[in-house]
């Protein structure tokens, strides 16, 4: 069965900080690897990671994947109380339209 | 663009009722996706429809789940016979092409209550 793993569950952190959010995954036909940021509403995009080792950046937020260890990071620099989320991991496990998900990693950031 | 709207946000059913959940896609989109998150778990598959056709329903459980997009209106997915279990968020998501993970946009979701 397909699966991914996040860590951690959750995670407190200070303004200022920065957070590396970890997902290994286990598919069988892997296509893309996908990082959404889910407030109280519709999880909404942040990544899609397709070949190993080249990093996408947005702002403060950034991320790598490693097809050959089957796992991704989200880094976030220098923390703001809005990044406080659930961030989701998911993958493509080869269909091109559906999603395997991972449980989500927790972020508060207090002020 | 409004978006990916979905209706109620909020429902509460008492067991043995039945559940109607509505998804318009974004203006566009022809493909929908329906995922459910109980709760502690991650969000899963259920079914993906385009317009008057189930292309995958090999998420819904097979009693009591059934899902449509007719021609004109929004996708609606119904839970008959409601049980606590069914207790969970439902997240509709559409694109505009069938193999466009990348043009995947949620809706808010449907917070259902089973009481």
């Amino acid at each position: 069965e397909d699966k991914v793993v996040q860590s951690p569950l959750s995670l407190v952190v200070h303004e200022g900080d920065t957070v590396t959010l970890n997902c290994s995954y286990e598919v069988t036909n892997f296509r893309s690897l996908l990082w959404y940021k889910q407030e109280k509403k519709a999880p909404t995009f942040l990544f899609m990671l397709t070949s190993s080792g080249i990093e996408k950046k947005s702002g403060r937020l950034s991320s790598i994947l490693d097809k050959k260890e089957l796992f991704s990071i989200l880094n976030i620099t220098a923390t703001q109380t809005g990044d406080s989320a659930v961030y989701l991991c998911a993958v493509d496990p080869g269909s091109n339209y559906k999603l395997t998900f991972g449980k989500g990693t927790l972020l508060t950031v207090n002020p | 663009n409004a978006g990916v709207m979905q209706n109620p946000r909020h429902l509460v059913r008492r067991r043995g009722q039945e559940a109607r959940l509505r998804c318009s896609p974004m203006k566009g989109h022809s493909h929908v996706y329906w995922y459910r998150q109980l709760p502690e778990e991650g969000l899963k598959f259920m079914v993906y429809l385009q317009k008057e056709n189930i292309i995958d329903e090999s998420g819904m459980p097979k009693e009591r789940f059934s899902a449509e997009f007719p021609k004109e209106g929004p996708s609606i997915l119904r839970i008959q016979q409601v049980v606590r279990g069914d207790s969970a968020a439902y997240f509709c998501a559409s694109s505009p092409r069938g193999n466009d993970i990348y043009g995947y946009t949620f809706g808010s979701g449907t917070r259902l209550t089973v009481v």
